[in-house]
């Protein structure tokens, strides 16, 4: 059964920083690009980032260009989001999802974790 | 950057109903559209990829159609579990923008 769990989420003051992570298993981790997309509360999905499968490439929102790093451990079957200089307009449920590898739809997606940014 | 409209925001229906979904990109993006539904507190569930294709597990009521820029998604009779928030997704440009959302609630 394909899982993915979220974790690192909590409170943080502005221009702080965050590190999160999404635990894969259930499928070959290595061969799938990952994607965190958020949800700030009471609105929509935005996409927030995407990573190839061995980690070469990236692809952020303009919104977090600068900001976030999504990374890669193949080995550990994890997916990370480091966030730094955060900002309120930051806070958000964050999921990360699977890359169906078909026209890029996100087939399987995490329980999301909980970003507050407030002083 | 591709922005992604859905209309209506919001509708009632009853159970049985046939209820259809519009989303319209600002630019052609072929069939690079997904569609996906969302519970209160609960992460989104693929429904439909590539404008049509129905994904593994999603009751047959569910369809997709369109290209280019409109896309319709169709529910052909309204079940209890099926009132929920359908998001619609462009994978056509990175950015992979999302729509703002349907809310399908209880008439």
């Amino acid at each position: 059964e394909v899982q993915l769990v979220e974790s690192g989420g909590g409170l943080v003051q502005p221009g702080g920083s965050l590190r999160l992570s999404c635990a894969a298993s259930g499928f070959t981790f290595s061969n799938y690009w990952m994607h965190w997309v958020r949800q700030a509360p009471g609105k929509g999905l935005v996409w927030v980032s995407r990573i190839n499968s061995d980690g070469s490439n990236t692809d952020y929102a303009d919104s977090v260009k600068g900001r976030f790093t999504i990374s890669r451990d193949n080995a550990k079957k994890t997916l990370y989001l480091q966030m730094n200089s955060l900002r309120a307009e930051d806070t958000a449920v964050y999921y990360c999802a699977r890359d169906n590898l078909v026209m890029t739809a996100l087939d399987y997606w995490g329980q999301g974790t909980l970003v507050t940014v407030s002083s | 950057d591709i922005q992604m409209t859905q209309s209506p925001s919001s509708l009632s229906a009853s159970v049985g109903d046939r209820v259809t979904i519009t989303c319209r990109a600002s630019q052609t993006i072929s069939r690079y559209l997904n569609w996906y539904q969302q519970k209160p507190g609960k992460a989104p569930k693929l429904l439909i990829y590539a404008a049509s294709s129905l994904q593994s597990g999603v009751p047959s009521r569910f369809s997709g159609s369109g290209s280019g820029t409109d896309f319709t998604l169709t529910i052909s009779s309204l079940q209890p579990e099926d009132f929920a928030t359908y998001y619609c997704q462009q994978t056509y440009s990175t950015l992979f923008t999302f729509g703002p959302g349907t809310t399908v609630d209880i008439k």
